[in-house]
């Protein structure tokens, strides 16, 4: 069975600081691919990064940065200089290699940047 | 930006009344899945659709839900006997194939059920 643990509820910060949320993953299969997603307050999820597995190279992307260790079944997202418009949650997310679109959702990390 | 578009973006309706959830995925994906997530809670699997059949579901998907791709572009969510626990945000998304692309998900119905 596949699980995905966000172990931040959320997390609180004042716009500019850098934040990371945490993503612990299990899972059996030795392909899979692991993802971010952001929900913004209206609702939508909109998607920020897939990995695979054999893909353990960290990724940039403007502010958004994420770090992937198989050793420690972790994919944690670093955002850089907050800004209020991160404010959403973000799931992270993993797909075994035979079901792709057969996503497991961590619950989530609140974050709320304040002015 | 092509995009995952779904109808309606609230529904409420009574206790043992079916709905009809739709969803135009991509044009040129051709796989096509829906999700759901009661409010406050993380984002759950539901089923999966290729080939015009089902090719993967969850628990959570028993004999009231079923899906339909009527047409070349539609792919509906049908609830036939809707409960209070059905209330929730359901969203589709559709991707390109089985293990390229991202998952683009669209902008989800909330459901309502009194």
């Amino acid at each position: 069975a596949q699980k995905v643990t966000q172990a931040q509820t959320e997390i609180s910060v004042v716009e500019k600081e850098d934040v990371t949320l945490d993503c612990v993953y299990e899972t059996r299969d030795t392909t899979y691919y692991l993802f971010w997603y952001k929900q913004p307050p209206s609702g939508e999820l909109v998607f920020l990064i897939r990995r695979n597995s054999f893909d353990e190279q960290n990724e940039i992307s403007g502010r958004y940065s994420w770090n992937f260790q198989k050793s420690t079944s972790s994919f944690n997202f670093t955002i850089t200089a907050s800004q209020v418009v991160d404010s959403a949650v973000y799931f992270c997310a993993l797909s075994g290699g035979t079901s792709y679109g057969k996503l497991t959702f961590g619950q989530g990390t609140i974050l709320t940047v304040h002015p | 930006e092509p995009e995952v578009t779904q109808t309606p973006s609230h529904q409420v309706t009574q206790m043992g009344q079916e709905v009809i959830l739709r969803c135009v995925p991509i044009s040129n994906h051709l796989y096509f899945y829906w999700y759901r997530q009661i409010l406050g809670q993380k984002v759950e699997f539901l089923v999966s659709f290729y080939n015009n059949e089902i090719s993967e579901k969850s628990e959570i998907f028993d004999d009231q839900f079923s899906v339909e791709r009527p047409d070349g572009s539609n792919f509906t969510l049908k609830i036939r006997s809707t409960k209070l626990e059905d209330s929730a945000m359901y969203f589709c998304a559709s991707s390109l194939g089985l293990n390229t692309g991202e998952l683009f998900f669209g902008e989800g119905s909330r459901l309502t059920v009194l």
